[in-house]
């Protein structure tokens, strides 16, 4: 599987949009971009995935650039129960069942 | 559709002993993962079972086993603790290879082992 690439860290304020960057330049062509995230001391939640083209679900959008070297995870109207970590992962569907976590973005939404 | 329950959720052992971490698999899933997490760091993969056969394993030592049950249950066995072996252990069921292609994993709660 790709390795990713996020930033340790990002602030959003509480009912802004939180946009998560996440650079996969290395992603082959049968990868999907899945993103989970964890809440304190919990198991990770799955939030969205895809391809190539854009995601939209109830808790997130996923935006893949054209090239996939790159997507974007927006939570449209952040909450403080947002506060997680988020992870992104390139995952090849019905292939070995192993995630590659790495120690994704700690994403802190303020009041 | 009830999802993936662990037991226990907190466990304390000493250094030397055995211990088993058990899964429910999340309804119609046929696989389970597992994963060790250490404190600040990702869920690293320790192996998966699907149709009660290892299917893939990480970079754990043979004293880390598995079971899958016919009910896609599973048991994770961990022989003579070590103290780098306390961590949140989690697994997950999927159903990998079905017709959609879906086979996203979906994750319990975790059990929090701690070596002594």
């Amino acid at each position: 599987d790709a390795k990713t690439t996020q930033p340790p860290s990002m602030d959003c304020a509480e009912g802004r949009a939180a946009n998560l960057p996440c650079n996969h330049s290395t992603i082959s062509g049968n990868e999907y971009v899945y993103w989970y995230r964890q809440i304190h001391s919990q198991g990770p939640q799955y939030i969205i995935h895809g391809l190539k083209n854009n995601e939209t679900n109830e808790m997130a959008s996923l935006i893949i650039t054209e090239d996939r070297k790159s997507s974007t995870l927006i939570l449209p109207h952040a909450t403080l129960r947002d506060t997680a970590v988020y992870y992104c992962i390139a995952h090849t569907q019905g292939g070995s069942e192993k995630l590659v976590f790495g120690k994704g973005t700690k994403l802190t939404v303020n009041p | 559709e009830t999802g993936v329950t662990q037991s226990p959720t907190h466990l304390i052992k000493t250094r030397g002993q055995q211990v088993t971490l058990r899964c429910s698999s999340q309804s119609g899933h046929n696989t389970v993962s597992w994963y060790q997490q250490a404190l600040g760091q990702g869920p690293q993969f320790i192996f998966q079972y699907y149709r009660e056969e290892e299917n893939g394993r990480g970079n754990f030592p043979p004293r880390f086993s598995g079971l899958q049950f016919p009910n896609y249950s599973s048991e994770l066995n961990v022989n003579a603790l070590e103290l780098d072996d306390s961590a949140l252990y989690l697994c997950a069921s999927s159903l990998p290879r079905s017709p959609s292609g879906k086979d996203t994993q979906y994750f319990g709660p975790g059990t929090r082992l701690t070596v002594l």
